[in-house]
């Protein structure tokens, strides 16, 4: 079975600094796909980052980057540059490869942007 | 990139009623996703949706308390039946992009039970 684990339910940061939302994840598949979301108080998930298994660099998106190592099964989210709009819910998940494929989420760590 | 929309977006009900969401997306997808998000905690997935056939319900969700319809490609309906307020909670609808690399999620219905 699948599982992801994100182990900080929440995180203070100072506005500017970079931030790394940790992330681990348990699979048995040989490929699988692994997602951040950002959901601020509105309820929207909104799509950050996505990283295939078989990548062989890890994935950017403007501030976003993902620490992906597979050998440790993690996919850590590294936000650069810190903004107070940043303040949101953020959750990692899981997929399969294929698009019809179930995708599984992780507890979420709430990101605090301090001014 | 897909869009996902959802009706109603926020609705108060009271308890033992039922509601029916409706998820509408703008392109065919196969399997369509319904998840619950309750207060403060991360999303559950309820069902997957597969066109023509019946929705495949996740452990702890009994197709009684939450009937889906799948009628087409681009359509599906979650109804939460005889509510109570441990239903008060966000519902969305997600599908997958044309890319392996896409998961869309519809804007959710925020739902209070009294």
């Amino acid at each position: 079975a699948q599982k992801i684990t994100q182990t900080q339910p929440g995180m203070f940061v100072q506005e500017k600094e970079a931030v790394t939302l940790d992330c681990t994840y348990d699979t048995s598949d040989p490929s699988y796909g692994l997602f951040w979301y950002k959901q601020p108080s509105s309820g929207e998930m909104i799509f950050l980052i996505y990283q295939g298994s078989y990548d062989q660099q890890n994935a950017t998106e403007g501030r976003y980057s993902l620490n992906f190592q597979k050998a440790r099964k993690s996919a850590n989210l590294v936000i650069s540059a810190s903004q107070l709009g940043d303040s949101a819910m953020y959750f990692c998940a899981m997929r399969g490869m294929n698009r019809d494929d179930k995708i599984i989420f992780g507890k979420g760590t709430r990101l605090h942007i301090l001014p | 990139s897909a869009v996902i929309s959802q009706k109603p977006s926020r609705d108060i009900c009271q308890r033992g009623t039922s509601l029916t969401i409706q998820c509408q997306v703008d392109s065919q997808v196969t399997m369509m996703f319904w998840y619950r998000q309750q207060p403060g905690q991360s999303l559950t997935l309820i069902a997957t949706a597969n066109q023509g056939s019946e929705a495949t319900y996740e452990s702890g969700f009994v197709i009684d308390k939450f009937p889906i319809s799948r009628p087409n490609l681009t359509f599906s309906t979650l109804t939460v039946s005889n509510m109570s307020p441990e239903d008060s909670s966000i519902y969305l609808c997600s599908a997958g992009g044309s890319s392996y690399n896409e998961q869309f999620f519809g804007p959710g219905t925020r739902l209070t039970v009294l």
